[in-house]
């Protein structure tokens, strides 16, 4: 499709285990962003990319989070030693260029559950 | 610290009604953003308003921005029930470094 693609949509774990969570951009789309977002919240961000290089990483909330995106295309969110306030749906978002105004689009987002 | 402030947060309306939802933010933004999430789904963008005075209108919503007040509005004109969602506004970070900031949300809800 062409849209912003999250994958897998549901991810249930153990406290303490690593999970991955992995984020297709739209083709072509330069900036990508992930953000958090909690039950009855708005997304929270966490991460943003331009291309390769991870431009802001001031959201990520221990050093427990890591995010990449190695080529500029696709991204992984990982979150090692899981708690349960890890709790959320992780939603990746990308926009061709912030300078052409144009607004970010967004995947379904992973609901992940640590319990 | 730029903070984005909506209300109401819920809103339960009757078919055919018009209402208004709020968007405050508290510091100069260059630009404000609405989107509509419906449970489970993604966020949908709606709307990019980029200047003072700017309105937008698509089908039964219609967006403006009053940069000098701060304040952005998301009028609903005749609601159906397909218009029920949760909608969020967002602001440009002020930093200039292409982070927005998400309000917490006005969960709709339009009775048939």
């Amino acid at each position: 499709g062409a849209g912003v693609s999250q994958s897998p949509r549901y991810k249930v774990a153990k406290r303490g285990q690593d999970v991955a969570l992995r984020c297709d951009p739209i083709s072509g789309h330069v900036s990508l962003f992930w953000y958090q977002q909690a039950l009855g919240q708005g997304p929270e961000f966490l991460t943003y990319f331009q291309n390769e290089a991870q431009l802001d990483k001031s959201g990520l909330p221990s050093d427990r989070f890591f995010a990449e995106r190695p080529e500029g295309s696709v991204s992984t969110l990982k979150i090692q030693r899981t708690q349960q306030e890890d709790s959320a749906v992780y939603l990746c978002a990308s926009s061709l260029s912030p300078a052409l105004n144009q607004p970010q689009h967004f995947g379904d987002g992973t609901r992940l559950s640590i319990l | 610290e730029l903070k984005v402030e909506q209300n109401p947060l819920f809103l339960s309306m009757q078919e055919g009604k018009n209402y208004t939802i709020y968007c405050n933010y508290s510091t100069t933004s260059d630009r404000l953003y609405w989107y509509r999430q419906d449970p489970g789904k993604s966020l949908e963008s709606l709307f990019v308003l980029l200047s003072n005075g700017a309105v937008k209108q698509e089908g039964r919503l219609m967006a403006s921005l009053d940069t000098k007040a701060r304040l952005s509005t998301l009028h609903i004109t005749a609601a159906v029930h397909d218009l029920s969602a949760t909608y969020f506004c967002a602001v440009d970070s002020p930093n200039r470094d292409d982070k927005i900031i998400f309000g917490k949300g006005t969960r709709l809800h339009i009775l048939p």
